[in-house]
Protein backbone atom coordinates (compact mmCIF):
# COMPACT_ATOMS: atom_id res chain seq x y z
CA UNK A 1 0.00 0.00 0.00
CA UNK A 2 1.86 3.35 -1.09
CA UNK A 3 0.95 6.36 0.54
CA UNK A 4 1.20 9.78 -0.65
CA UNK A 5 4.86 10.24 -2.97
CA UNK A 6 6.23 13.16 -3.43
CA UNK A 7 9.48 14.13 -5.41
CA UNK A 8 11.77 15.00 -5.45
CA UNK A 9 12.05 15.00 -1.95
CA UNK A 10 14.94 17.96 -2.06
CA UNK A 11 15.04 20.65 -4.06
CA UNK A 12 17.58 23.29 -4.81
CA UNK A 13 16.83 26.53 -7.04
CA UNK A 14 18.32 29.92 -7.80
CA UNK A 15 16.57 32.70 -7.74
CA UNK A 16 14.40 33.13 -10.45
CA UNK A 17 14.21 29.33 -12.05
CA UNK A 18 11.14 27.58 -12.15
CA UNK A 19 10.30 24.77 -9.57
CA UNK A 20 7.87 22.18 -10.22
CA UNK A 21 6.93 19.97 -6.78
CA UNK A 22 5.26 16.46 -7.49
CA UNK A 23 2.54 14.65 -5.02
CA UNK A 24 0.74 11.32 -6.46
CA UNK A 25 -1.97 10.94 -3.99
CA UNK A 26 -2.96 7.25 -2.36
CA UNK A 27 -4.25 5.31 -4.81
CA UNK A 28 -7.86 6.00 -5.41
CA UNK A 29 -8.00 9.52 -3.02
CA UNK A 30 -9.47 11.97 -5.72
CA UNK A 31 -9.05 15.23 -3.32
CA UNK A 32 -5.19 16.76 -2.87
CA UNK A 33 -4.22 19.82 -0.51
CA UNK A 34 -0.49 21.10 -0.48
CA UNK A 35 0.72 23.01 2.37
CA UNK A 36 3.78 25.15 3.53
CA UNK A 37 5.99 24.65 6.22
CA UNK A 38 8.68 27.50 7.20
CA UNK A 39 11.30 26.54 9.96
CA UNK A 40 9.65 26.29 13.48
CA UNK A 41 6.09 27.13 12.44
CA UNK A 42 3.05 24.87 11.66
CA UNK A 43 1.99 23.79 8.00
CA UNK A 44 0.20 26.19 6.39
CA UNK A 45 -3.04 25.89 3.89
CA UNK A 46 -2.20 26.46 0.06
CA UNK A 47 -4.61 24.83 -2.14
CA UNK A 48 -7.50 22.13 -2.16
CA UNK A 49 -7.67 20.24 -5.14
CA UNK A 50 -10.19 17.76 -6.82
CA UNK A 51 -9.22 16.26 -10.08
CA UNK A 52 -9.40 18.94 -13.04
CA UNK A 53 -10.94 21.12 -10.38
CA UNK A 54 -9.03 23.76 -7.52
CA UNK A 55 -11.73 23.78 -5.00
CA UNK A 56 -10.19 25.93 -2.60
CA UNK A 57 -6.95 28.48 -3.32
CA UNK A 58 -7.08 30.91 -0.52
CA UNK A 59 -4.02 30.44 0.88
CA UNK A 60 -2.50 30.71 -2.31
CA UNK A 61 -0.07 33.61 -2.99
CA UNK A 62 -1.54 35.51 -5.99
CA UNK A 63 1.52 35.58 -8.23
CA UNK A 64 4.19 33.00 -9.40
CA UNK A 65 1.92 30.46 -7.50
CA UNK A 66 -0.08 27.84 -9.26
CA UNK A 67 -1.48 24.38 -8.35
CA UNK A 68 -3.17 21.90 -11.18
CA UNK A 69 -4.72 18.13 -10.35
CA UNK A 70 -4.72 17.06 -13.49
CA UNK A 71 -7.58 13.47 -14.62
CA UNK A 72 -4.20 11.52 -15.12
CA UNK A 73 -0.60 12.11 -13.36
CA UNK A 74 0.51 13.33 -10.29
CA UNK A 75 -0.95 16.73 -8.51
CA UNK A 76 2.04 19.67 -9.56
CA UNK A 77 2.79 22.71 -7.33
CA UNK A 78 4.00 25.23 -9.72
CA UNK A 79 6.65 28.18 -8.06
CA UNK A 80 7.81 30.54 -11.07
CA UNK A 81 10.69 32.79 -10.30
CA UNK A 82 11.42 32.08 -7.07
CA UNK A 83 12.85 33.58 -4.21
CA UNK A 84 14.62 33.17 -1.18
CA UNK A 85 11.55 33.56 0.70
CA UNK A 86 9.89 30.55 -1.19
CA UNK A 87 12.52 28.15 0.93
CA UNK A 88 10.52 26.18 2.92
CA UNK A 89 8.90 22.57 3.18
CA UNK A 90 5.78 21.78 0.74
CA UNK A 91 3.40 18.88 2.10
CA UNK A 92 1.07 17.63 0.13
CA UNK A 93 -1.65 15.17 1.70
CA UNK A 94 -4.77 13.20 0.13
CA UNK A 95 -8.46 12.34 1.46
CA UNK A 96 -10.53 9.56 -0.21
CA UNK A 97 -14.27 11.06 -1.03
CA UNK A 98 -16.44 10.17 1.68
CA UNK A 99 -19.80 10.76 2.89
CA UNK A 100 -19.13 12.78 5.48
CA UNK A 101 -18.09 16.38 5.90
CA UNK A 102 -14.61 15.43 7.13
CA UNK A 103 -12.02 13.18 5.14
CA UNK A 104 -8.86 12.18 7.18
CA UNK A 105 -5.57 13.87 5.37
CA UNK A 106 -2.89 11.36 4.57
CA UNK A 107 0.64 13.33 4.30
CA UNK A 108 3.33 13.44 2.39
CA UNK A 109 6.94 13.50 3.27
CA UNK A 110 7.28 17.21 1.64
CA UNK A 111 9.75 18.57 -1.11
CA UNK A 112 12.45 20.74 1.08
CA UNK A 113 12.85 23.40 -1.44
CA UNK A 114 16.08 26.01 -1.29
CA UNK A 115 16.03 28.60 -3.20
CA UNK A 116 19.96 29.65 -3.49
CA UNK B 1 2.96 34.47 9.89
CA UNK B 2 2.31 35.85 13.02
CA UNK B 3 4.80 33.16 14.90
CA UNK B 4 8.12 34.05 12.44
CA UNK B 5 11.22 34.17 14.95
CA UNK B 6 9.19 32.51 18.13
CA UNK B 7 10.77 28.76 19.36
CA UNK B 8 8.66 26.42 19.48
CA UNK B 9 7.42 25.20 23.23
CA UNK B 10 9.29 22.06 24.52
CA UNK B 11 7.83 19.40 26.66
CA UNK B 12 10.78 17.12 28.37
CA UNK B 13 9.61 14.14 29.96
CA UNK B 14 10.96 10.75 31.25
CA UNK B 15 10.34 7.43 29.85
CA UNK B 16 7.21 5.99 31.53
CA UNK B 17 6.05 9.61 32.14
CA UNK B 18 2.56 10.61 31.16
CA UNK B 19 2.59 14.09 29.06
CA UNK B 20 0.05 16.24 28.08
CA UNK B 21 0.08 18.66 25.33
CA UNK B 22 -1.99 22.13 25.21
CA UNK B 23 -3.17 23.77 22.14
CA UNK B 24 -5.36 26.99 21.79
CA UNK B 25 -7.77 27.31 18.46
CA UNK B 26 -9.08 30.13 16.98
CA UNK B 27 -11.97 29.72 14.62
CA UNK B 28 -14.97 29.33 17.08
CA UNK B 29 -16.80 28.05 14.02
CA UNK B 30 -14.47 24.82 13.62
CA UNK B 31 -15.76 21.80 14.66
CA UNK B 32 -13.29 19.23 13.70
CA UNK B 33 -10.09 18.71 15.47
CA UNK B 34 -7.10 16.53 14.87
CA UNK B 35 -3.71 15.79 16.52
CA UNK B 36 -0.91 15.35 14.27
CA UNK B 37 2.50 14.12 15.08
CA UNK B 38 5.27 15.26 13.24
CA UNK B 39 9.25 13.36 13.16
CA UNK B 40 12.54 14.84 12.02
CA UNK B 41 12.09 14.70 8.28
CA UNK B 42 8.77 13.54 7.83
CA UNK B 43 5.28 14.82 6.79
CA UNK B 44 2.82 15.04 9.90
CA UNK B 45 0.81 11.43 11.19
CA UNK B 46 -2.44 11.41 12.33
CA UNK B 47 -2.72 10.75 15.79
CA UNK B 48 -6.47 11.06 17.04
CA UNK B 49 -9.42 13.14 16.11
CA UNK B 50 -12.47 14.53 17.97
CA UNK B 51 -15.75 16.15 16.75
CA UNK B 52 -17.13 19.12 18.82
CA UNK B 53 -19.91 17.78 19.77
CA UNK B 54 -17.56 15.49 22.86
CA UNK B 55 -15.24 16.94 25.35
CA UNK B 56 -13.00 13.73 25.36
CA UNK B 57 -11.88 10.95 23.11
CA UNK B 58 -9.13 8.20 23.87
CA UNK B 59 -7.07 6.07 21.50
CA UNK B 60 -4.15 3.64 22.66
CA UNK B 61 -2.23 5.65 24.48
CA UNK B 62 -3.46 8.95 23.95
CA UNK B 63 -6.51 11.10 25.26
CA UNK B 64 -7.67 13.70 23.73
CA UNK B 65 -9.87 16.60 25.41
CA UNK B 66 -11.53 19.39 24.02
CA UNK B 67 -13.16 22.78 26.21
CA UNK B 68 -14.76 24.70 23.46
CA UNK B 69 -15.74 27.02 26.14
CA UNK B 70 -12.42 28.38 26.16
CA UNK B 71 -11.17 26.76 22.76
CA UNK B 72 -8.82 24.41 24.49
CA UNK B 73 -7.36 21.18 22.70
CA UNK B 74 -5.33 19.11 24.64
CA UNK B 75 -3.58 15.64 24.21
CA UNK B 76 -2.44 13.37 27.03
CA UNK B 77 0.44 10.77 25.80
CA UNK B 78 0.08 7.88 28.74
CA UNK B 79 3.35 5.72 29.66
CA UNK B 80 5.58 8.19 27.26
CA UNK B 81 7.90 6.43 25.01
CA UNK B 82 11.14 7.27 23.46
CA UNK B 83 9.42 7.27 20.24
CA UNK B 84 7.17 9.73 20.74
CA UNK B 85 9.70 12.15 20.50
CA UNK B 86 8.45 14.45 17.86
CA UNK B 87 7.06 17.92 17.20
CA UNK B 88 3.36 17.82 18.14
CA UNK B 89 0.40 19.81 16.12
CA UNK B 90 -3.03 20.61 16.79
CA UNK B 91 -5.26 20.97 13.82
CA UNK B 92 -8.59 22.42 12.80
CA UNK B 93 -11.30 22.32 10.38
CA UNK B 94 -14.99 22.97 9.81
CA UNK B 95 -17.44 25.72 9.23
CA UNK B 96 -19.49 23.85 6.43
CA UNK B 97 -18.81 23.61 2.65
CA UNK B 98 -15.46 23.69 1.41
CA UNK B 99 -13.61 25.23 4.06
CA UNK B 100 -13.89 20.83 5.69
CA UNK B 101 -10.72 20.99 3.19
CA UNK B 102 -8.61 23.63 5.07
CA UNK B 103 -6.61 22.41 8.06
CA UNK B 104 -5.37 25.29 10.28
CA UNK B 105 -2.51 24.38 12.46
CA UNK B 106 -0.93 25.37 15.49
CA UNK B 107 1.97 26.10 16.30
CA UNK B 108 2.96 22.85 17.84
CA UNK B 109 5.02 21.77 20.50
CA UNK B 110 8.65 19.98 20.61
CA UNK B 111 8.33 16.84 23.02
CA UNK B 112 11.68 15.00 23.62
CA UNK B 113 11.33 12.11 25.78
CA UNK B 114 14.52 11.15 27.77
CA UNK B 115 15.23 7.44 28.12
Amino acid sequence: NAGVMQNPRHLVRRRGQEARLRCSPVKGHSHVYWYRQLPEEGLKFMVYLQKENIIDESGMPKERFSAEFPKEGPSILRIQQVVRGDSAAYFCASSPFGKGPYNEQFFGPGTRLTVL
Amino acid sequence: GENVGLHLPTLSVQEGDNSIINCAYSNSASDYFIWYKQESGKGPQFIIDIRSNMDKRQGQRVTVLLNKTVKHLSLQIAATQPGDSAVYFCAETGGGGTSYGKLTFGQGTILTVHP
